[in-house]
């Protein structure tokens, strides 16, 4: 199956400070990428949709500006999560989209102190 | 999307197999049945998916009734890494940069030995 990779798989971060989650799609181009949000014992809730070359799409609930999302070129989705507070410390997850099938990055861990 | 519901835990020997069941009585004509797994701590995995046909692939078997309101995902031989939750969904293909995907809570699937 196809490969989506996340860097970096853990982070820690104090309270107040930006972190940026890199998403790639490795061996194909990628026009649609996914970003979701999972908590402890909950299922994955999306947070927003990422197109290339244009604005991502925010899931309602999901603050734009504390959650930028980039898609800069076919590969690479980037999300950052400003000013972030404990309540942010979550499993992030994106995948990228070939065909008419979804592909799942392993995921990245935030912890916020 | 159709609405999907999943036993939430199921026990399997290892070794035999796994016969997931998942309802979809409301699913729609053009919408594709998948199934994904997450392992703890790990972003989901891609397993299988079909419209109206059984499918097969080097993971699992996907069997799907002729009314197309429930399914079932076989793991032939379950293996103690095949312990994960099991995710259900009905989705259509929406094709370009549409059709998230959205998660239930699956079924915990646990292989002992």
């Amino acid at each position: 199956g196809a490969v989506v990779s996340q860097h970096p798989s853990r982070v820690i971060c104090k309270s107040g400070t930006s972190v940026k989650i890199e998403c790639r799609s490795l061996d194909f181009q990628a026009t649609t990428m996914f970003w979701y949000r999972q908590f402890p014992k909950q299922s994955l809730m999306l947070m927003a949709t990422s197109n290339e070359g244009s604005k991502a799409t925010y899931e309602q609930g999901v603050e734009k500006d504390k959650f930028l999302i980039n898609h800069a070129s076919l590969t690479l989705s980037t999300l950052t999560v400003t000013s972030a507070h404990p309540e942010d410390s979550s499993f992030y997850i994106c995948s990228a989209k070939r065909g008419e099938t979804q592909y799942f990055g392993p995921g990245t861990r935030l912890l916020v102190l | 999307d159709a609405k999907t519901t999943q036993p939430p835990s199921m026990d399997c020997a290892e070794g035999r197999a796994a016969n997931l069941p998942c309802n979809h009585s409301t699913i729609s004509g053009n919408e594709y049945v998948y199934w994904y797994r997450q392992i703890h701590s790990q972003g989901p995995q891609y397993i299988i998916h079909g419209l109206k046909n059984n499918e097969t692939n080097e993971m699992a078997s996907l069997i799907i009734t002729e009314d197309r309101k429930s399914s079932t995902l076989i793991l032939p031989h379950a293996t103690l890494r095949d312990t994960a939750v099991y995710y259900c969904i009905v989705r259509r293909d929406y094709g370009g940069s549409q059709g998230n995907l959205i998660f239930g809570k699956g079924t915990k699937l646990s292989v002992k030995p």
